[in-house]
């Protein structure tokens, strides 16, 4: 079945680094979405690429679509505390069920 | 509008006795799935219902774990004879298509005893 994958498990940064988490599916995808859960919260939200080799910005955070839609990018440019958290992204083949990879932790020394 | 809302929101239960977390999706959306998470694990799906089509079941983890939804609204996830390994956060999301936004609802923290 389609799977999903994210890299790296978990990543540590100097506040100010940059950070970038990889998705990797197996099968090409009709759109992909990237989410963010704060510690103690729920998932939520962030954004939608759908084009082939689409990139989407919003402030610091730029996320890519790859050529072939088998793979996807987040990158945070200029990490601050605020950023802490889960970032997953999820996958979905046609009209199939959206398929989450397994997330990357993102931690931060200030 | 109103979001996604799950109860309870915490849950003490004694091992062997059955537990039903319940999910109220948005109005109007069609899709609702169910993820468990464990502290500092990513989700793990447990069952995706989708309109009137049979529920995707396959990520339900053992026979003691089913869950319907009547109406094609409200969702109720039951598990029966409940083992300390069952502990977990459960999260319900809803989406108005399949390959729609999830909301997430703030989920039922889980504890067995």
């Amino acid at each position: 079945g389609q799977q999903v994958m994210q890299i790296p498990q978990y990543q540590h940064v100097q506040e100010g680094e940059d950070f970038t988490t990889y998705c990797n599916s197996s099968t090409t995808l009709s759109n992909i979405q990237w989410y963010k859960q704060r510690p103690g919260g729920h998932p939520v939200f962030l954004i939608q690429l759908v084009k082939s080799g689409e990139v989407k910005k919003q402030k610091r955070l730029t996320f890519q679509f790859g050529e072939a839609k088998k793979n996807s990018s987040l990158h945070i440019t200029a990490t601050q505390t605020t950023d802490v958290g889960t970032y997953f992204c999820a996958g979905i083949q046609g009209a199939q069920k959206l398929v989450f990879g397994q997330g990357t932790r993102l931690t931060i020394n200030p | 509008g109103a979001g996604v809302s799950q109860s309870p929101s915490n849950k003490v239960t004694e091992k062997g006795k059955d537990v039903e977390l319940r999910c109220d999706p948005i109005s109007g959306h069609t899709a609702l799935y169910w993820y468990r998470q464990s502290l500092g694990q990513g989700l793990e799906f447990l069952i995706y219902f989708q309109g009137n089509s049979a529920p995707d079941k396959s990520g339900l983890p053992s026979d003691r774990f089913s869950a319907e939804r009547t109406g094609g609204s409200v969702s109720t996830l039951t598990i029966q004879r409940t083992q300390q390994e069952d502990s977990a956060v459960y999260l319900c999301a809803s989406s108005l298509y399949p390959s729609g936004t999830q909301y997430f609802g703030p989920g039922t923290r889980l504890l067995v005893l």
